[in-house]
């Protein structure tokens, strides 16, 4: 099994409605992290978490909110989706920070 | 805003030759490594190399470190078609948790 999962895998949804992206892992790590990435730009940071009780924005955390629901659970929501924030988005965790992170398989996400 | 930049940002090379892509940033760091991605996939670690080290290999990887020069090179010998794909560097910098990474050498090793 995966070690860092993402749900849903793929998703189109409208302008307006709220989206919620979750990111699971097995690999007892406290860091958390949420990236999008589109062609040409590289990886963002929208927001981090180091602990249940530590969320951090990111360079990009405009539009969207996190949950740390336990140290194992990360979701990310677009609280109302436009065009714009159609893009790939990573789940990532570390052990250590900044040392090597481990990245889910990615949630492509449309929005009409 | 970006820290690392790629350099180049597309390479395209036969089977059996090297691939050599650089990486420039800008400002201190703890460490500095590179992560493969497979079109659309996800992110995979190679390499980090510290702020304290020049040289350091993993297989067919060999990354150097110039922090005089802020840059990094990462090079892959002998490439294989399964080596197609974009490659990221990432800085860790110092005081600050998180990794900041370029915008990726797309590369591709033609059969």
């Amino acid at each position: 099994d995966a070690d860092v999962t993402q749900t849903p895998r793929n998703r189109i949804t409208k302008t307006g409605k709220r989206i919620m992206l979750e990111c699971s892992q097995t690999k007892g790590h406290d860091r958390m992290y949420w990236y999008r990435q589109d062609p040409g730009l590289g990886l963002r940071l929208i927001y981090y978490s180091f602990d249940v009780k530590d969320i951090n924005k990111g360079e990009i955390s405009d539009g969207y909110s996190v949950s740390r629901q336990a140290q194992a659970k990360f979701s990310l929501s677009l609280e109302s989706a436009i065009p714009n924030q159609t893009a790939l988005y990573f789940c990532a965790t570390s052990d250590l920070a900044p040392d090597e992170q481990f990245f889910g398989p990615g949630t492509r996400l449309t929005v009409l | 805003s970006q820290q690392g930049e790629e350099d180049p940002q597309a390479l395209s090379i036969q089977e059996g030759e090297n691939a050599t892509m650089n990486c420039s940033y800008k400002t201190s760091i703890n460490n500095l490594q590179w992560y493969r991605q497979n079109s659309g996939r996800g992110l995979v670690h190679l390499i980090l190399i510290r702020s304290n080290e020049r040289e350091k290999h993993s297989g067919r990887l060999r990354v150097t470190l110039d922090t005089s020069k802020k840059s990094s090179s990462l090079l892959i010998t002998a490439s294989r078609a399964a080596d197609t794909a974009s490659y990221f560097c990432a800085t860790g910098q110092g005081g600050s948790e998180k990794l900041v990474f370029g915008k990726g050498t797309k590369l591709t090793v033609n059969p």
